[in-house]
């Protein structure tokens, strides 16, 4: 059984609207959860790590919250722009293996 | 600051041909090292990872192989190619006690 879902699969979106990407995990015991921006053709890059006792962290435009309790992680994307379009990867305690993540298209 | 590469960027090899993609990091010492596969439209595959120089951990079972011969140095080979084996592969990195993954620009092999 997979210990980190990730969900919708993919989504589309027009350019400038907000978004909400999804990430369940059952790991235990949990240290951080991640998220990472894999671009088409290009390694994943890391956009926030969570840890623990944070509920909230903001880089740009992007806003990840977690919930410890619920075992629940968001990333939330504002104001979309085309180059937002990428695949959407949640790592939880520093797995080496990465899910197929969220797709995320930005269509203008 | 440190700094991944991988080479080459793109190979186009006949089935049966051997296999030979090169991976350093320079920077850092003693990094922990790892050889991801991905298939159009799917998520990333760990195929190898290494914590030292000649130690391998394999994750999957089939015709690839790596090598650690130095400690910035990763090798991923095979000795005959198969279609299969098509795929854009990744080179990545991170430091004991540090999970963040670093990438490197990917290798993108087409096995005809």
């Amino acid at each position: 059984k997979n210990q980190v879902e990730q969900s919708p699969q993919s989504l589309i979106i027009l350019e400038g609207k907000n978004c909400t990407l999804q990430c369940n995990y059952t790991v235990s015991p949990f240290s951080n959860l991640r998220w990472y921006k894999q671009d088409t053709g290009r390694g994943p890059v890391s956009l926030t790590i969570m840890t623990f006792s944070e509920n909230t962290k903001s880089n740009g435009r992007y806003t990840a919250t977690l919930d410890a309790d619920t075992k629940q992680s968001s990333l939330h994307i504002t104001a979309s722009q085309l180059s937002d379009s990428a695949s959407y990867i949640c790592v939880v305690r520093n797995d080496m293996r990465f899910g197929a993540g969220t797709r995320l298209t930005v269509k203008p | 600051s440190q700094t991944i590469h991988q080479w080459p960027a793109t190979l186009v090899q006949p089935v049966g041909s051997p296999l030979s993609l090169e991976c350093t990091v320079e920077g850092t010492s003693n990094p922990n090292l790892y050889w991801y596969r991905q298939a159009a439209g799917r998520g990333l595959q760990l195929l190898f990872y290494s914590v030292g120089i000649g130690q391998i951990s394999s994750e999957v079972p089939q015709n690839l192989s790596a090598s650690r011969p130095q400690d910035r140095q990763f090798i991923l080979s095979s000795k005959k190619l198969l279609l299969s084996d098509s795929g854009f592969y990744l080179c990545a990195w991170n430091s004991v006690g540090n999970g963040e993954l670093f990438f490197g620009e990917g290798s993108r092999l087409t096995v005809l």
